[in-house]
């Protein structure tokens, strides 16, 4: 499977962007790049996917490089309620046991008030 | 629109008890279904999937099981609890190749 590279921990301010990266030098060319977000003793909760362009929804954006072996997910202005940890995942867009979500550490994003 | 639910939300379990846990889907059909376990302070591992009714996938070798008895309906099973097997379980589906979405999940300690 195709692993993704993320650092354990970022911290941010209130109110201001934040840019959380991944690298996945080792992607395919069926692979989607999906990012979710998991709060404490919750689920994981969907924020975006893409494949090769720039993606943007009301959540979050996400950069993707032309090489498409690192990505980027913006949050525009972090709150505090942003505050989880960020699992950048590659699933195979044919599904079965291909597409599964397999998930790393994740990066545990801390925001200040 | 589509909802999950999974239930128990927390149970505490004697070593050597049974278990069971179960996952409902509404709203798809034939959707792909998923349990995934978080050990504390760990990331998600996947322990199931399945495709259909009584199609099941095992990814890691482990004290559990589980079932699919109906198209929107996954159970997970374990004759005997380990202490190993505590930690936060949680239920999944997704239409092919689409996007995940998980239960609350099921918080399971055993003592």
């Amino acid at each position: 499977d195709a692993k993704t590279t993320q650092p354990n921990s970022m911290e941010s301010n209130e109110e201001e962007p934040v840019h959380l990266p991944c690298n996945h030098s080792t992607i395919s060319g069926t692979d989607y790049i999906h990012w979710y977000r998991q709060l404490p003793s919750q689920g994981p909760e969907y924020v975006i996917h893409g494949l090769t362009s720039n993606v943007n929804n009301r959540m979050a954006s996400l950069a993707i490089a032309e090489d498409r072996k690192s990505s980027t997910l913006i949050l525009h202005r972090a709150t505090l309620r942003d505050a989880a940890v960020y699992y950048c995942i590659l699933r195979d867009s044919y599904g079965g046991s291909q597409g599964n979500l397999i998930f790393g550490k994740g990066t545990k994003l801390s925001v200040k008030p | 629109s589509q909802t999950i639910h999974q239930w128990p939300a927390t149970l505490v379990q004697p070593v050597g008890s049974p278990l069971s846990l179960e996952c409902t889907v509404e709203g798809t059909s034939n959707p792909n279904l998923y349990w995934y376990r978080q050990a504390a302070g760990r990331g998600l591992q996947l322990l199931f999937y399945s495709v259909g009714i009584g199609q099941i996938s095992s990814e890691v070798p482990q004290n559990l099981s589980a079932s699919r008895p109906q198209d929107r309906q996954f159970i997970l099973s374990s004759k005997k609890l380990l202490l190993s097997d505590s930690g936060f379980y949680l239920c999944a589906w997704s239409v092919l190749g689409n996007t995940i979405y998980f239960g609350e999940g099921s918080w399971l300690t055993v003592v």
